[in-house]
Formats: C-alpha cells, sequence, structure tokens
C-alpha cells in the first residue's frame, strides 16, 4: 500500500522549458513534504521541502507546490537544465518524526 | 566533510550467503536511517537508530535481516541468509537531529544470484 506515489515513472523536457514532477499521498496525517534528486551512483540529496501551513515554497529554478485538499504535491522546475536530468523522490512525514515515506521516483530527463 | 560512507559500493554474492554491509555516518549526526530501493516500491525505511539505539526496526523485511550500531562513527546491516529477492540499493543516511534532514550515503548496490 503505497502511502506517497510518482504515477510518472519517467518524464523528458526540452531544456529552458518548465518540468512539472508530480506527487499524491494518501494519509492526512503528512504535514511535512519533500524532494529528494538523486544522480546514477550517488545517494539522493535533499532539494526542497513545505510545510502544510504553506502552499508554495520556492528556492531559484524550483518550486514546491501543496494542494491539501486534493493530497497532491508538484515540484516545478524553470527553467530546465541538462544538468536537473535525475530521479526525483518525493516524501512525505509527519512533522516531529523522523519517519519519511517515499515515493517510487520519477526519472527527469533534460535535452540539450 | 566526507559524508556518509558505505561500503562495499558493490556486492555480488549467491544464495544463502552472510552480506553485511557497512556505514559511517557523519560525525555528530545522531540518527541513522538504513534504506532499501527497489524499482517497484521505491525508497523503504528499514531501520532507525537514535544515539546508537535502534528505535523502529518495523521496515525490517524478516528475520534474516539484522543490523546493529555499536557506536556513533559505525553501523551495519546483515542478510543471512541472502536470497535473489534481496538484490537491491541500500543506503544508509544520517541526520543531526531526529527530524532533520537526511544525509544519504552513496549506497551499495546488492546482487544476490
Amino acid at each position: 500500500d503505497q502511502q506517497v506515489k510518482q504515477n510518472s515513472p519517467s518524464l523528458s523536457v526540452q531544456e529552458g522549458r518548465i518540468s512539472i514532477l508530480n506527487c499524491d499521498y494518501t494519509n492526512s496525517m503528512f504535514d511535512y513534504f519533500l524532494w529528494y534528486k538523486k544522480y546514477p551512483a550517488e545517494g539522493p540529496t535533499f532539494l526542497i521541502s513545505i510545510s502544510s501551513i504553506k502552499d508554495k515554497n520556492e528556492d531559484g529554478r524550483f518550486t514546491v507546490f501543496l494542494n491539501k485538499s486534493a493530497k497532491h504535491l508538484s515540484l516545478h522546475i524553470v527553467p530546465s537544465q541538462p544538468g536537473d536530468s535525475a530521479v526525483y523522490f518525493c516524501a512525505a512525514s509527519v512533522s516531529g518524526t523522523y519517519k519519511y515515506i517515499f515515493g517510487t521516483g520519477t526519472r527527469l530527463k533534460v535535452l540539450a | 566533510d566526507a559524508g556518509v560512507i558505505q561500503s562495499p559500493r558493490h556486492e555480488v554474492t549467491e544464495m544463502g550467503q552472510e552480506v553485511t554491509l557497512r556505514c559511517k555516518p557523519i560525525s555528530g549526526h545522531n540518527s541513522l536511517f538504513w534504506y532499501r530501493q527497489t524499482m517497484m516500491r521505491g525508497l523503504e525505511l528499514l531501520i532507525y537508530f537514535n544515539n546508537n539505539v535502534p528505535i523502529d526496526d518495523s521496515g525490517m523485511p524478516e528475520d534474516r535481516f539484522s543490523a546493529k550500531m555499536p557506536n556513533a562513527s559505525f553501523s551495519t546491516l546483515k542478510i543471512q541468509p541472502s536470497e535473489p529477492r534481496d538484490s537491491a540499493v541500500y543506503f544508509c543516511a544520517s541526520s543531526p537531529v531526529t527530524k532533520g534532514e537526511q544525509f544519504f550515503g552513496p549506497g551499495t548496490r546488492l546482487t544476490v544470484l
């Protein structure tokens, strides 16, 4: 039973365009969400997070949007660059706990 | 800062053999996590240690899996006996606080033939 779902296993985008990665969750207790980025042969690295008291958080080219009523979050990358090509994992947790529930990941390929 | 160190990076073994994966967390971090990554299930938490004490091992798949943290700078994940379905990438992560950002090691790719 996947509590965090990333339904698109892969996504291809042209350089300079917007990349939108989606994530859905089922547990209404989740109130803290994160995105991790993973390059081949490396461990995941933290990218951006959002608390449920917000509906948007920006960090440079990366913006995460949270729609609590739909139990949906998305990561927008604008503009996309070839170096953004990686696997992106969405994770959710109940704040104050250590337990992150990860999705299965979306492989983003940015075409030059 | 060297980051989280894992060894070996790759392990190929035969079914029934014992496998030991090793992790050195970032110095000063008091939380340590072992994860398993598979295509079907993504990243799954296997076990969580806080101050060297196992707090949550509910993700350990079965008794063939065991983990230890004898001191603040070293942890092991052991599989005995190993089975082909254990083939996956195993990550160790550490965090400076219980609910903070987790820093991942490069992973150990395990193949059980």
